[in-house]
């Protein structure tokens, strides 16, 4: 069966550099999305893209990230200059179609620590 | 706005039945959903009830929604040690790009 898989599975980083976190969606797949989950808190959603253009995007995804779509597999989320506070699990996901219903199928996560 | 609660932990025997709660404030949404997260894995979409429906079945899982107190719950039927993870409750809205309001997750242990 067809998984969207991310990596790395986990990252460490020093306050201030810059990641990258890197999602394969499914192939036939053409709305992307990423969502983060602080330890203890709620999965929040980030930002959703399609045609390569963000499409929604929560008061989180400010300036310091962005996405991208590098090529025809790769969907990447850039977070610039990282904060003690972005240490979470970030989830990528995707689905074939934006509508309610289409169901949004996840990534395992890439755990990310800040220091 | 946009809120989604769940209690934390819910531990039950197996063969028992479960019952997870769900509640969320913005009654506009269109879409109700139940993921379930085994560890080291995805979210993993088990049901949905779209938010004109009062019940829906589902093999062994049952969803109920009261609209009016804005209460989601999914009952788990003869529950099993594999039925062990975390559930997460979540909404979608027309016209918000996909987006999903999720709650914290409720983390199901099934003790043998």
């Amino acid at each position: 069966e067809p998984e969207v898989t991310q990596t790395p599975s986990h990252q460490v980083t020093q306050m201030g550099q810059e990641v990258i976190l890197r999602c394969v969606p499914i192939s036939n797949h053409l709305y992307f999305y990423w969502y983060r989950q602080i330890l203890g808190q709620k999965v929040e959603f980030l930002v959703s893209f399609y045609n390569n253009e963000i499409s929604e995007k929560s008061e989180i995804f400010d300036d310091q990230f962005s996405v991208e779509r590098p090529d025809g597999s790769n969907f990447t989320l850039k977070i610039r200059s990282t904060k003690l506070e972005d240490s979470a699990m970030y989830f990528c996901a995707s689905s074939e179609e934006a509508q309610l219903l289409e169901t949004q199928y996840f990534g395992p996560g890439t755990r990310l620590l800040v220091l | 706005g946009e809120d989604v609660e769940q209690s934390l932990f819910l531990s039950v025997r197996e063969g028992d039945s479960s019952v997870i709660n769900c509640t969320y404030t913005d009654s506009s949404s269109t879409y109700l959903y139940w993921y379930k997260q085994e560890p080291g894995a995805g979210l993993q979409l088990l049901t949905y009830i779209f938010s004109n429906m009062d019940m829906k079945q589902d093999q062994r899982l049952t969803v109920l929604l009261n609209k009016k107190d804005k209460h989601l719950s999914l009952r788990i039927a003869d529950t099993q040690t594999g039925d062990s993870a975390i559930y997460f409750c979540a909404e979608s809205f027309y016209n918000q790009g996909g987006k999903l309001i999720f709650g914290q997750g409720t983390e199901l242990s099934v003790k043998p």
